[in-house]
């Protein structure tokens, strides 16, 4: 157990709608990052906050968006959800900007069908 | 060309066999290497990082850079059924305004058989 905690487990859903996946990171740590992982595409690095700011920026939809509040918990909003956004989803934390020290949750599996 | 190739298997190795797992990638200004092993249904977790090149050993893994060949491998001794997964190389990389990012490799896929 890494002690990143993400609800929910699973989600399903029809194209079209939105959702919200949260994050909790371990205790102490101040980064959170969310990835996403499909078969073709592999793990990809979406966005990273840092004690509540926007730190960096990876291959993120527009149609999504993330921030992460004063008790560091972070939320990844997915909105007109497509067929392809069918993925499991990751959130990582670390402490201060260690990216090279990330541990990762369980993930959260989306199907939008 | 991808910015980090991981050869995907799936490998499958006799319990007790030495396994080594390769990626290669093209960006020379990677820094920090990291392994990462995943179960199925499960998130990656770490296993070891290494900085710059060189050799990390930890129990049965040991990691090794070697930064003229832009080639990383993993190896782990004496391997067990425990040990089979899928093994993720990832590299950080300098992704603008004072940031990192890391970027990984599609996996291994790694059996090993009783």
């Amino acid at each position: 157990d890494s002690g990143v905690t993400q609800t929910p487990k699973h989600l399903i859903t029809a194209t079209g709608q939105r959702v919200t996946l949260r994050c909790s990171p371990r205790s102490g740590d101040l980064s959170v990052y969310w990835y996403q992982q499909s078969l073709d595409q592999g793990l990809q690095f979406l966005i990273q906050y840092y004690n509540g700011e926007e730190r960096a920026k990876g291959n993120i939809l527009e149609r999504f968006s993330a921030q992460q509040f004063p008790d560091l918990h972070s939320e990844l909003n997915l909105s007109s959800l497509e067929l392809g956004d069918s993925a499991l989803y990751f959130c990582a934390s670390s402490v201060g900007d260690s990216v090279h020290e990330q541990y990762f949750g369980p993930g959260t599996r989306l199907t939008v069908t | 060309q991808k910015e980090v190739e991981q050869d995907p298997g799936p490998l499958s190795v006799p319990e007790g066999a030495i396994v080594s797992l390769n990626c290669t990638y093209s960006n020379s200004a990677f820094q920090y290497f990291m392994w990462y092993r995943q179960y199925s249904r499960k998130g990656p977790e770490l296993l070891m990082y290494t900085y710059s090149s060189g050799n990390k050993e930890d129990g049965r893994f040991t990691a090794q850079v070697d930064k003229s060949s832009k080639y990383i491998s993993l190896f782990i001794r004496d391997s067990q059924p425990s040990d089979s997964a899928t093994y993720l190389c990832a590299m950080s990389g300098y992704s603008g305004a004072g940031s990192y990012q890391l970027t990984f490799g599609k996996g291994t896929k790694l059996s090993v058989i009783p």
